[in-house]
């Protein structure tokens, strides 16, 4: 099976913009997540998507937003970037239960100027 | 309050010189453990998953076992490729919680 890709790879955006990261997860899983990831604060939890449905969603502001299709794939969305949101955006697919292990992606590297 | 914690923070070990990482955890009712691998730049790597006290798990070099408070990551005579970041996880409330990881750096 394929594993769970994510694009894009890396990305450099300015201060106010938006951007949008993709992923499409393993085929057959239904349950998508997405972590933010900085040095300094680890793996942070920032949403968690089942059948097109948000289930859990972690300490993050509203600027952060995400969406799942009905092929399982998810978009998560930052709008008005900080220079403190750059870090690695890591998305994870598993079969469905939230306490099932999960398969993640390589990473969206997001740099903001 | 539910908590994950890892340690050492950081583990530097000469090439065969076995050693264990500690990852301790406060839920009730655990639901499962989870062990990951990552390495610099890449997403975690999943390794293992133990749900009851006493349960053992072994890939490679790689042993975890599981208690009731704590669950070990056994390193038997690593090699530099085994060299990363382990994370371990548990599902609290109706997400996941990672820990802060150890970084093991094996010497040749």
């Amino acid at each position: 099976k394929a594993g769970v890709t994510q694009t894009p790879r890396y990305l450099i955006k300015t201060r106010g913009q938006q951007v949008t990261l993709s992923c499409s997860p393993i085929s057959g899983h239904r349950s998508v997540s997405w972590y933010q990831q900085t040095p300094g604060q680890g793996l942070q939890f920032l949403f968690e998507y089942f059948s097109e449905t948000q289930r859990n969603k972690g300490n993050f502001p509203g600027r952060f937003s995400g969406r799942q299709f009905s092929n399982s794939r998810s978009e998560m969305n930052v709008s008005t970037l900080e220079l403190g949101d750059s870090a690695l955006y890591l998305c994870a697919s598993s079969p469905g239960q939230f306490n099932d292990e999960q398969y993640f992606g390589p990473g969206t590297r997001l740099t903001v100027t | 309050e539910d908590q994950v914690t890892q340690s050492p923070e950081a583990l530097r070990l000469q090439e065969g010189e076995s050693s264990s990482l500690n990852c301790s955890y406060t839920v009730s009712g655990l639901r499962g453990l989870f062990w990951y691998r990552q390495d610099p730049g890449k997403g975690p790597e999943f390794l293992f998953t133990l749900y009851s006290a006493g349960e053992e798990k072994e890939k490679e070099r790689l042993k975890a076992t599981l208690t009731k408070k704590e669950s070990f990551l056994h390193i038997t005579a690593p090699k530099p490729e085994d060299s990363a970041t382990y994370l371990c996880a548990v599902p609290l409330g109706q997400k996941v919680t990672f820990g802060t990881g150890t970084k093991l750096q094996v010497i040749p």
